[in-house]
């Protein structure tokens, strides 16, 4: 079965810093898709980021970029330049590519940033 | 263009009561999900559906159902309500082939109570 694990609970980063938000998988699963997801204090979820298992560079999205190590089968997040717009909720995810394609999400980290 | 709409966004129930929390999608996918969110947690699978008159549990699936009539709609039904479903409901589309590197879609969720 899929696992998302997020360890931190919280993060803090000063405005224009870079910040990297850890997440690891679990899975048996070759083909698999991972995700990033933000959702601000309005409650809504907006996609960030994707990265393919057979992917061989990492995802890049304007000041997002994932650092996917597929050994040690962690996807981090990174943000650079954070700013005070960034502080929110965010949520690392994993779908398998056969299947019914559903979404497993970590238990999230909370990313304040800081003028 | 709404994308995924959810209704209605906010609602208190008592216990034992009943309601059917909606999701309508005009993007024509097959894929539809509910996942509810508890306080501070990630997002949990409570019924997915690849199609309509297809529908199957997802991981907290009890005191739950849901139908699949058309590709538009896809319900989700509250029976007997309890204290334990007091959530933020969230209904997704995405997923299916040709999807990789696509996010899913998320409503904006809906917030109930139950007291």
């Amino acid at each position: 079965a899929q696992k998302i694990t997020q360890t931190q609970p919280g993060m803090f980063v000063q405005e224009k810093e870079a910040v990297t938000l850890d997440c690891t998988y679990d899975t048996s699963d070759q083909s698999y898709g991972l995700f990033w997801y933000k959702q601000p204090s309005s409650g809504e979820m907006i996609f960030l980021i994707y990265q393919g298992s057979y992917d061989e560079q990492n995802a890049t999205e304007g000041r997002y970029s994932l650092n996917f190590q597929k050994a040690r089968k962690s996807a981090n997040l990174v943000i650079s330049a954070s700013q005070l717009g960034d502080s929110a909720m965010y949520f690392c995810a994993m779908r398998e590519e056969l299947g019914f394609q559903k979404l497993v999400f970590g238990t999230g980290t909370r990313l304040l940033v800081s003028p | 263009n709404a994308g995924v709409t959810q209704t209605p966004k906010f609602r208190i129930l008592k216990i034992g009561q009943s309601m059917t929390l909606q999701c309508a999608q005009d993007m024509n996918h097959n894929y539809m999900y509910w996942y509810r969110q508890d306080p501070g947690m990630g997002l949990k699978l409570i019924y997915y559906s690849v199609g309509a008159g297809i529908t199957d549990k997802g991981e907290v699936p009890n005191g739950y159902n849901v139908s699949r009539s058309t590709t538009e709609d896809f319900p989700l039904r509250l029976e007997l309500a309890a204290p334990s479903q007091t959530s933020v409901y969230f209904c997704a589309i995405g997923g299916g082939q040709g999807s990789l590197g696509y996010g899913y879609t998320f409503g904006s969720g809906t917030r109930l109570t139950v007291v």
